[in-house]
């Protein structure tokens, strides 16, 4: 399983755009990134997977240089709402017996 | 939108005594887990299940710990002997082909 490294907190203001880089050096031929959210005492929601270059859907942006040992979360205009944990997990979602390993994520914490 | 969901919101019980913790997975989902958080920690992988038999599993799922899917709907994890230190968030996942989705969790408290 690839070790993730993503910053512990980050601080932004409402309206702004929100980049969270995550690091996976070890990233294997198998593995996809998956981004979830968690708000205090509720599941990880998913927020959004790919496997290179760009994807993009309703809520985020997650971009994936060619060698893939990084990946960086993007959410447009940040509001207050989006206080929250941000975990990145890399994992070969091909197998069946995938054990995901939650690192601390990035605290994100937006302010009016 | 389909959901995972578990039951109950929240239990307290004694040390020492069982506790059986249910999640009804999304329907057409094969990839079943269990995880943990205590409180201010991280999410904790405990098991993983498939085709009626845990996948994978941490070296926290002792053997205090076990799993069961009685049905076609119910995925459960059952405590045995329950202890203090196992007070925490329990999130039930299932999985499409790529992706975990997570319910909204069962909060444990051990006195």
């Amino acid at each position: 399983l690839a070790k993730t490294t993503q910053p512990i907190s980050m601080d932004s203001y409402e309206g702004q755009e929100v980049n969270i880089t995550c690091s996976h050096n070890n990233i294997a031929t198998n593995d996809y990134i998956t981004w979830y959210q968690q708000f205090p005492s509720q599941g990880p929601r998913f927020i959004i997977q790919g496997y290179k270059t760009k994807v993009t859907n309703e809520v985020a942006s997650l971009f994936i240089p060619a060698d893939r040992k990084s990946s960086t979360l993007s959410l447009p205009r940040v509001s207050l709402s989006d206080t929250a944990v941000y975990y990145c997990l890399v994992g070969d979602m091909d197998t069946g017996g995938f054990k995901t390993i939650f690192g601390a994520g990035t605290r994100l914490f937006v302010k009016a | 939108e389909p959901e995972v969901t578990q039951t109950p919101s929240h239990q307290v019980t004694q040390m020492g005594q069982e506790v059986i913790l249910r999640c009804v997975p999304i329907s057409n989902h094969l990839y079943f887990y269990w995880y943990r958080q205590i409180l201010g920690q991280k999410v904790e992988f405990l098991v993983s299940f498939y085709n009626n038999e845990i996948s994978e599993k941490s070296e926290i799922f002792d053997d205090q710990f076990s799993v069961e899917r009685p049905d076609g709907s119910n995925f459960t994890l059952k405590i045995r002997s329950t202890k203090l230190e196992d007070s925490a968030m329990y999130f039930c996942a299932s999985r499409d082909e790529n992706t975990q989705y997570f319910g909204p969790g069962t909060r444990l408290t051990v006195l």
